[in-house]
């Protein structure tokens, strides 16, 4: 059974720039969310789609943005890229809430 | 709010002992999960261990187990024989619905060494 595919792995962006990153979830898995993690600030919870509906948003300004299609991939955007955006970015894939989180391996970005 | 905390940044222990790492949360919630997940260099996040908060008995999984204390809002792992592949990340982390949705809280982490 596929885990997790998240792409690509690592990618270095120029500041004001925007990115798209994307996550295939686990079959069958129609929850996907999306964290940050960085040294300073942990793990902090981006946003969460069900159903190609967006249910749960983070405490991230309106440049971070999502999307899931109806084959429940995920993708994130984030739009004029700061360099405190440089993260790695983890989508994880639920079967509910209740059954635990399956994370892919994470994109690394990096802001310059 | 929901807030998960844990309070050793770092800890280390010799292959083959035991070693408890912390974990407290708050929460209003009265239906709720709780989990350890490890994090390797590989930058994986991998379940390690999950507990209901409705079942008083604590979670165990091979080498792995915890210490769940409902009324205290506690929440350790201990984990048994330690080896070397044990080393990691380690982030406590709690789960439920929350304003309609899910969500997972995670604490700081603990970065967890073996010495061999």
């Amino acid at each position: 059974k596929a885990g997790v595919t998240q792409t690509p792995r690592y990618l270095i962006k120029t500041r004001g720039q925007q990115v798209t990153l994307s996550c295939s979830p686990i079959s069958g898995h129609r929850s996907v969310s999306w964290y940050q993690q960085t040294p300073g600030q942990g793990l902090q919870f981006l946003f969460e789609y069900f159903s190609e509906t967006q249910r749960n948003k983070g405490n991230f300004p309106g440049r971070f943005s999502g999307r899931q299609f109806s084959n429940s991939r995920s993708e994130m955007n984030v739009s004029t890229l700061e360099l405190g955006d440089s993260a790695l970015y983890l989508c994880a894939s639920s079967l509910g809430w209740t059954r635990g989180y399956t994370f892919g391996s994470g994109t690394r970005l990096t802001v310059v | 709010a929901q807030t998960v905390t844990q309070s050793q940044p770092e800890m280390s222990v010799q292959e083959a002992e035991t070693v408890t790492l912390s974990c407290t949360y708050d929460t209003s919630e009265s239906d709720y999960y709780l989990f350890w997940y490890k994090q390797p260099p590989s930058r994986q996040m991998i379940l390690v261990i999950r507990q209901e908060a409705y079942k008083q008995q604590n979670a165990t999984e091979n080498r792995f187990s915890v210490n769940f204390q409902k009324a205290a809002k506690s929440f350790s792992l201990k984990i048994s024989d330690s080896q070397l592949g044990d080393a990691a990340m380690y982030f406590c982390a709690y789960t439920a619905i929350i304003q309609g949705a899910q969500k997972l809280v995670f604490g700081q982490g603990t970065r967890l060494t073996i010495n061999p």
